[in-house]
């Protein structure tokens, strides 16, 4: 079944303990992105990535890393995350950036951190 | 940069028809996408244009010009399943997504 796997799913955390959210997925898509979603904010892009090794910023980068060292593989890290990264984070993947690839998203990972 | 508005809420009967606008200001357009999220779940696709018009998939059509910076989503013989919030997002031409903060449909009987 073609999909979008994000680990864990559920994280509840402490200021400044480093953690890493997977991403994977099986469709052999160049673009994946990462996002994070908040109430009344909508979806905001952290990062993407348009193939292998290749990284960029998005609207909310600060805070985060990501690394892009395989095609299906896109994980999301926080060095030392802190109380306003609390939100719900959606990874998504597409063919590649160009018009009419639509993405298809994770089932979200819903991050806490005390 | 992006700037993409979208009204909050909109309530409509079922049957009915809704139409749901986005504005946006971009500095290098490559794209629309809607999308649609149920309470709890991943958005999920359900339309892009790219050029300038209408495009129609069953009971959803989205129309696009793109001298107006302007897309709307209309959803025809809504049903209860439609509840749920509408994302408009563009796609700029170095490839960032910037969403609307998502207008929330409500079908009542």
């Amino acid at each position: 079944e073609a999909q979008v796997t994000q680990n864990p799913r559920y994280l509840i955390t402490v200021t400044g303990k480093k953690l890493t959210v997977t991403c994977s997925q099986n469709m052999n898509h160049e673009y994946m992105s990462w996002y994070r979603q908040d109430p009344g904010l909508g979806l905001r892009q952290i990062y993407y990535s348009m193939n292998v090794e290749v990284t960029d910023k998005g609207d909310v980068p600060e805070g985060y890393k990501v690394s892009r060292k395989e095609k299906r593989n896109f994980p999301l890290i926080l060095e030392s995350p802190s109380p306003n990264q609390t939100s719900l984070y959606f990874c998504a993947s597409s063919l590649n950036r160009l018009a009419g690839s639509a993405q298809y998203f994770g089932p979200g990972t819903r991050l806490t951190v005390t | 940069g992006q700037n993409i508005d979208q009204p909050t809420e909109m309530t409509a009967t079922e049957g009915a028809i809704v139409q749901i606008n986005c504005t946006y200001q971009t500095s290098g357009f490559n794209g629309l996408f809607w999308y649609q999220q149920h309470a709890g779940e991943a958005p999920t696709f359900l339309s892009y244009n790219v050029l300038d018009g209408l495009e129609e998939k069953g009971r959803f059509s989205s129309f696009l010009s793109r001298s107006k910076g302007y897309s709307y989503l209309l959803l025809k013989e809504l049903q209860m399943k439609d509840s749920a919030s509408y994302l408009c997002a563009v796609l700029d031409s170095w490839g960032k997504f910037q969403f609307g903060a998502g207008t929330q449909v409500v079908v009542t009987p």
